[in-house]
């Protein structure tokens, strides 16, 4: 079985602080990896993913993941927060397989919610 | 862009009703998947489809079904709803192709259950 676990519920940072947002799996095989945003009222936005390669992947509106397999550990960062950044954050992973039907289920984490002020 | 939506925004029912969420996604996408969202539980999957007429049961299906009779749309239905469902309801779809494509999601829907 494959698990996501997001330690903090919470996380607050300074505007123009850098921000992390915690995030480890557990899943057997080679994983990938995701990360998505969701601002209120709203679906969840993608904002980058890992599959193979670079262990920094960088996404959207400034957003970098480090992929560290030793630690088996997906940590979000941003060098220089905005408070537009405030909203809840998802990491989500899947186990490779070479079987690609099956729905590409994802397992999503609890969410941590980032505030960031001025 | 790929265009995920959602029937309707906000949903109040009452206890007993069957009730019926619609998804349409506009981009060919094989698979669809349909979540509830609860605070500080996440996203749990309630059911997915891989083809049309295909689906398969999520980590929580129980008071669930699910319908698919067209590539683009999947419905997800209450049979009875009961307070317990209440809840934020989450569609998705993906590409089968590349095996480890994103998820796009739909706005949601916040279902009331009285």
């Amino acid at each position: 079985a494959q698990s996501v676990a997001q330690p903090e519920d919470q996380v607050n940072v300074a505007e123009g602080n850098p921000l992390t947002v915690k995030c480890t799996y557990s899943v057997s095989g080679n994983p990938y990896l995701f990360w998505y945003v969701q601002y209120p009222n709203r679906g969840l936005q993608f904002l980058l993913k890992y599959i193979t390669g670079d262990n920094l992947v960088k996404g959207s509106y400034g957003f970098e993941a480090e992929f560290n397999k030793s630690q088996t550990s997906f940590h979000l960062k941003k060098p220089s927060a905005l408070v537009s950044d405030s909203a809840l954050y998802f990491c989500a992973v899947r186990a490779e397989s070479r079987f690609t039907g099956g729905g590409n289920k994802l397992t999503f984490g609890t969410g941590t919610q980032l505030k960031v002020e001025l | 862009d790929v265009k995920v939506t959602q029937s309707s925004r906000y949903l109040v029912k009452r206890t007993g009703e069957k009730v019926f969420l619609e998804c349409v996604q506009d981009m060919d996408h094989e698979n669809m998947f349909w979540y509830r969202q609860d605070p500080g539980l996440g996203l749990r999957l309630i059911y997915f489809s891989y083809d049309v007429k295909m689906k398969e049961k999520g980590d929580i299906p129980e008071g669930y079904s699910v319908s698919r009779e067209k590539k683009e749309r999947f419905s997800l239905i209450l049979e009875s709803a009961s307070t317990n469902q209440t809840s934020m309801y989450l569609c998705a779809s993906s590409p089968t192709s590349g095996g480890y494509n994103e998820q796009f999601f739909g706005p949601g829907t916040r279902l009331t259950v009285l």
